[in-house]
């Protein structure tokens, strides 16, 4: 079983729809998580930090994060079609261990204009 | 975009052969990783520098080799190419340890 799990999707939606992105961990020990933006052909772009258990919001982004259940959220709000990309997760113990971030398999996203 | 230039971009090479992928910053960041990205994997850490001359391995780090002489560059070997490193390399960099990864557009490489 991975450390980490995230459904590839594709995932297509409607302009303006609510999107929810997710992934499922296994190892108690993280503490930072992050959702990173990938376009085609392009390198990996923070979206979203966050520590610990609760929520997050930026702009039309919320990250949430659930420790008990071991789960993390990414929605999106009001679509758009420059959303289309793929999202990977990203988690890790913390304390400076970015050699130790464990990302996911990262979730297609399209958005239909 | 913290400045990262991967080259080169593509590359097509023959198995047995070797090869060097570049990663240059212009931020100054200390901290350098190489992942490899693949479909089912996602990304995976090959080999990390947290500074001039001190590089450690990541989790597959077999058949690569790493060095940096300064600051600014972060060069990938592989030794002898073998079609299981056929991958998209992304080098990433961090000003502060824990801070956000920046990463480079990434090197797209197919070994036949």
């Amino acid at each position: 079983q991975k450390e980490v799990e995230q459904d590839p999707g594709p995932l297509s939606v409607p302009e303006g729809a609510i999107v929810s992105l997710n992934c499922t961990y296994s190892n108690s020990a993280f503490q930072y998580f992050m959702w990173y933006r990938q376009y085609s052909r392009k390198g990996p772009e923070l979206l979203m930090y966050t520590y610990s258990s609760g929520n997050k919001e930026d702009g039309r982004f919320t990250a949430q994060v659930d420790k008990s259940s071991k789960y993390i959220s990414l929605f999106i709000r009001d679509s758009q079609p420059s959303d289309s990309a793929t999202y990977l997760c990203a988690m890790s113990p913390g304390g400076g261990a970015t050699n130790k971030l464990i990302f996911g398999t990262g979730t297609l996203l399209a958005v239909q204009p | 975009d913290a400045g990262i230039t991967q080259s080169p971009r593509h590359k097509v090479t023959e198995t047995g052969t070797p090869v060097t992928l570049r990663c240059h910053q212009t931020e100054n960041h200390r901290y350098m990783y190489w992942y490899r990205q693949d479909p089912g994997h996602g990304l995976r850490l090959i080999h990390y520098s947290y500074g001039v001359k001190d590089t450690d391995k990541g989790e597959v780090s077999d058949g690569y080799s790493v060095s940096r002489s300064k600051t600014e560059d972060f060069l990938l070997t592989l030794e002898s190419a073998t079609s299981s490193q056929t991958s998209v390399y992304f080098c990433a960099t961090e000003g502060v340890a824990g801070s956000p990864l920046h990463f480079g557009n990434g090197t797209r490489l197919t070994v036949t």
